[in-house]
């Protein structure tokens, strides 16, 4: 199966500024097959990004999604205080659905 | 508008079998993949496996003596059954439906703690 390694563990950053946040899978994936997921306390999950880089109507164009083969990047333009949270990539291959373990956008 | 819902017991000891169900509304049953995803207390997602409208089914590796998924379309609801729980399986078990497009889960439930424990 697929492993997805993000980085950074966490984030430390302030409103306003830019979050890069990178997802490396341990082969390519195919199809373009990544998603991103946005996560706050209590919550489910929130898809973000799909097929690496397209946008839900509902999600707001600060967030970017980019990347192919084995590196992908989810790029937040200006930091909104609603967006501290954690992000996880997730990617799809033959059947399997795996997760990153998540990375953790704090102030 | 697709809604999921969890529903199942809060607590288990150790070895009991886990069922927990999952009721779909404002979606067609078909061209998904009916997804359970599980959660442990302050950690990552970990994918458990799904049903596909067409009966196929597949599983997370480290799960799949312990798991199966089922479907029943006429009730629009979906069920988890794992067997011989032990402590680390307590978790937040979630029901997503992925597309069969571009495999990604647009429509999550809001999750249910499952605590096991003597």
């Amino acid at each position: 199966d697929i492993v997805l390694t993000q980085s950074p563990g966490t984030l430390s950053l302030s409103p306003g500024d830019r979050a890069t946040l990178s997802c490396r899978a341990s082969q390519s994936v195919g199809g373009s097959y990544l998603a991103w997921y946005q996560q706050k306390p209590g919550q489910a999950p929130r898809l973000l990004i799909y097929a690496t880089s397209s946008r839900p109507i509902d999600i707001p164009d600060r967030f970017r999604g980019s990347g192919s083969g084995t590196d992908f990047t989810l790029t937040i333009k200006r930091l909104e205080p609603e967006d501290f949270a954690v992000y996880y990539c997730q990617q799809y291959d033959n059947s399997v659905w795996t997760f990153g373990q998540g990375t953790k956008v704090e102030i | 508008q697709v809604q999921l819902h969890e529903s199942g017991p809060g607590l288990m000891k150790p070895s009991e079998t886990l069922s927990l169900t999952c009721t779909v509304s404002g979606s067609s049953i078909s061209n998904y993949y009916w997804t359970w995803i599980r959660q442990p207390p302050g950690k990552g997602l970990e994918w458990i496996g799904y049903y596909y409208h067409s009966g196929n089914t597949n599983y997370n590796a480290s799960l799949k003596s312990r798991v199966s998924i089922s479907m029943d379309a006429s009730t629009g609801q979906f069920s988890l059954r794992l067997t011989s729980v032990t402590t680390a399986d307590t978790a937040v078990y979630y029901c997503a439906r992925s597309d069969s497009l571009d495999y990604f889960f647009d429509s999550w439930g809001q999750g249910i703690l499952v605590t096991v424990s003597s």
